[in-house]
């Protein structure tokens, strides 16, 4: 079973400014199967990104992925009010999923 | 957009089976996996099982001893069985859809919590 590990824990930021969310894999995760979430307090979670970088519908291009192998990278280019949240990554593999702990972005 | 909507009862006594049922908005029930997802109270996501609409069914190691989910294609819904419920199954338990070619959730219930409680 592959194990995601999420950096940091949290995150403290002013709007306006770039947020850099990190997802290490135990071992090698395909590109088109790490996905990453944004959960707001109360609210189920909303995919942000699938394949590693391609953007769901709806989601706006502040938001980007990247990375491969055993690292990945969530990129939020300049925080807006509404962007402080939870994000988790998540990865499939040999018939199973798994999630990262989770990463909390909250206003410095 | 599909719709999923969860419901079951709210509180389960220990050592009970815990049961949930999700509808699908549409009816919809080919070409995905149907997921359960649970979130203990304050902490983060677990995935629970998935069912591909082929009848493939796929559980997390460490809950599939007592975790059984299945489809009712007529009626659009698919539910949960969790056997021998304890303290540590009380969590907000989602319901949601996998794509069956990149296996991400795009589509999720709004979530239900049960609380595993005498």
């Amino acid at each position: 079973e592959i194990v995601l590990t999420q950096s940091p824990g949290t995150l403290s930021l002013s709007p306006g400014e770039r947020a850099t969310l990190s997802c290490r894999a135990s071992q090698s995760v395909s590109r088109s199967y790490l996905a990453w979430y944004q959960q707001k307090t109360g609210q189920a979670p909303r995919l942000l990104i699938y394949a590693a970088s391609s953007r769901a519908t709806d989601i706006p291009d502040r938001f980007s992925g990247s990375g491969s192998g055993t690292d990945f990278t969530l990129t939020i280019s300049r925080l807006e009010p509404e962007d402080f949240a939870v994000y988790y990554c998540q990865q499939y593999d040999n018939s199973l999923w798994t999630f990262g702990q989770g990463t909390k972005v909250e206003i410095k | 957009q599909v719709r999923l909507q969860e419901w079951g009862p709210g509180r389960v006594k220990p050592s009970e089976t815990l049961t949930l049922t999700c509808a699908v908005s549409d009816s919809s029930i080919s070409n995905y996996y149907w997921s359960w997802i649970r979130q203990p109270p304050g902490k983060g996501l677990e995935w629970i099982g998935s069912f591909y609409y082929s009848g493939n069914t796929n559980y997390n190691p460490s809950l599939k001893s007592r975790v059984t989910i299945s489809l009712d294609t007529p009626e659009g819904q698919f539910s949960l069985k969790m056997t021998s419920a304890t303290a540590a199954d009380t969590a907000v338990y989602y319901c949601a859809r996998a794509d069956s070619l990149d296996y991400f959730f795009d589509n999720w219930g709004q979530g239900t919590l049960v609380t595993v409680s005498s």
